[in-house]
């Protein structure tokens, strides 16, 4: 199975939204409501903010959102800080002999 | 205070073998199975494997099935990742995580990360 797909890079501005697509297939992403997003800074551990396609874990900000339509996730950060400059990574379950594929990972810049 | 608690960084020629670890402590270690992601340089994540507590089950990805062998030590809540012959390609940084132990859980704590360097 491939990485799923995300935008390279994006950027906005401070106080802006960036919404960051992951495409995958009718396998993965379209099959299961099983999507999580991590956020990495480069140097530190990745930290979980969005799992089961919207759910955010207990210390997430609420600029934080997921959603999904068909095989596409979306992450959204609203009221970009600039704190939120970090890699950021989907991942869906693909079945119980692929439990975790990675998308490609998309860099956000705070201008 | 929940740690995954991984081997420090390795240094190793091609062809060699080498295994790394990483403990678990401040959790509940039967409830979780552990795992592995790679990070080559410069590059996105790639889930590896994951084995269960008792390590009775075990998950590869196909781009790894036979390259590596993960396994776990439940006596000493330390799971680990094995290479019987490195390249120079997997080098990289190697995370130990944790996911609950219920299918489709979500990767939900990242140790710090395992450098490898192969290099002749």
């Amino acid at each position: 199975q491939s990485a799923l797909t995300q935008p390279r890079s994006l950027s906005g501005s401070p106080g802006q939204s960036v919404t960051i697509s992951c495409t995958g297939t009718t396998s993965d992403v379209g099959r299961y409501n099983f999507v999580s997003w991590y956020q990495h800074h480069p140097g530190k551990v990745p930290k979980l903010l969005i799992f089961e396609v919207y759910k955010r874990p207990s210390g997430v900000p609420d600029r934080f959102s997921g959603s999904k339509s068909d095989n596409t996730a979306s992450l959204t950060i609203s009221g970009l800080q600039a704190e939120d400059e970090a890699d950021y990574y989907c991942c869906s379950y693909a079945g119980t002999y692929t439990p975790y594929l990675f998308g490609t990972g998309t860099e956000v810049t705070v201008l | 205070e929940v740690q995954l608690l991984q081997s420090g960084a390795e240094v190793k020629k091609p062809g060699e073998s080498l295994k790394i670890s990483c403990e678990g402590s401040g959790y509940r270690f039967s409830g979780y199975w552990l795992g592995w992601v790679r990070q080559r340089p410069g590059k996105g994540l790639e889930w590896m494997a994951i084995i269960s507590p008792s390590g009775s089950d075990t998950r590869y990805s196909p781009s790894f099935e036979g390259q590596v062998t993960i396994s776990v030590d439940e006596s000493l809540s330390t799971a680990f990742l094995q290479w019987r012959s490195l390249q120079a390609s997997d080098s990289a940084l190697y995370y130990c995580v944790r996911r609950l132990a219920v299918t489709a859980s979500p990767i939900d704590f990242w140790g710090h990360g395992t450098l490898v360097t192969v290099s002749s």
